[in-house]
């Protein structure tokens, strides 16, 4: 289960941190992603963490506004996103990186959270 | 980055015909190709990874064939719940794992 919360309203410029908590897998074999969906569009993809965490990638929509992070102690993830804007608004997933027991960046997610609502308006 | 294109934008199918949503990929993407279900309001669902392999728990009326830029996700007797939009998502060439624009299916 992956669970995200976080989201709200929140004023151009400024900052959020979204968290997905994760239960029922072994959440440090994994790598994990962050998708978004600005209303009335289709799936973005926004940023990636390594299972260790010690690698990362980032959509270039969002490169240098967000950090992407992990705790494999608490089984969660996060994102932090700074100096948003208009364009930042949707509604933010959180997905693992494989399938079944296979677990690679190049694979699709076979589970995601429901996702937590993010509103860049003055 | 692959640029990944969805047609129909949308179809209309009765119950128990069948759909046939297509995805073609700017460049070859092999097979990693995978299709996704949305409803609103509910986490997207894995219906085929790797171009043609069923997830778990996907019923056997969802197939996908193709490979290279060229794929296909057919819906074979179609059911109610079936309505949703679905999406392709290619993750050979990364970063970034692009989707394509997404076909919603209606219930006619």
């Amino acid at each position: 289960q992956l669970v995200e919360s976080g989201g709200g309203v929140v004023q151009p410029g400024k900052s959020l941190r979204l968290s997905c908590e994760t239960s029922g897998f072994a959440f440090s074999d994994y790598p994990m992603h962050w998708f978004r969906q600005p209303p009335g569009k289709g799936l973005e993809w926004v940023a990636v963490i390594s299972k260790e965490g010690s690698t990362t990638y980032s959509s270039d929509s969002m490169k240098g506004r967000l950090t992407i992070s992990r705790d494999n102690s608490q089984s969660t993830l996060f994102l932090q996103m700074d100096r948003l804007r208009a364009e930042d608004t949707a509604l933010y997933f959180c997905a693992r990186g494989g399938i079944g027991g296979y677990s690679s960046f190049e694979s699709p997610s076979d589970h995601w959270g429901q996702g937590t609502l993010v509103t860049v308006s003055s | 980055e692959i640029v990944l294109t969805q047609s129909p934008a949308t179809l209309s199918v009765s119950p128990g015909q069948r759909a046939t949503l297509s995805c073609r990929a700017s460049q070859s993407v092999g097979s990693s190709l995978a299709w996704y279900q949305h409803k609103l309001g509910q986490a997207p669902r894995l219906l085929i990874f790797d171009a043609s392999a069923r997830a778990t728990g996907i019923p056997a009326r969802f197939s996908g064939t193709g490979s290279g830029t060229e794929f296909t996700l057919t819906i074979s007797g179609l059911q109610s719940e079936d309505f949703g939009v679905y999406y392709c998502q290619q993750y050979k060439n990364w970063p970034p794992w692009t989707f394509g624009q997404g076909t919603k299916v209606e219930i006619k």
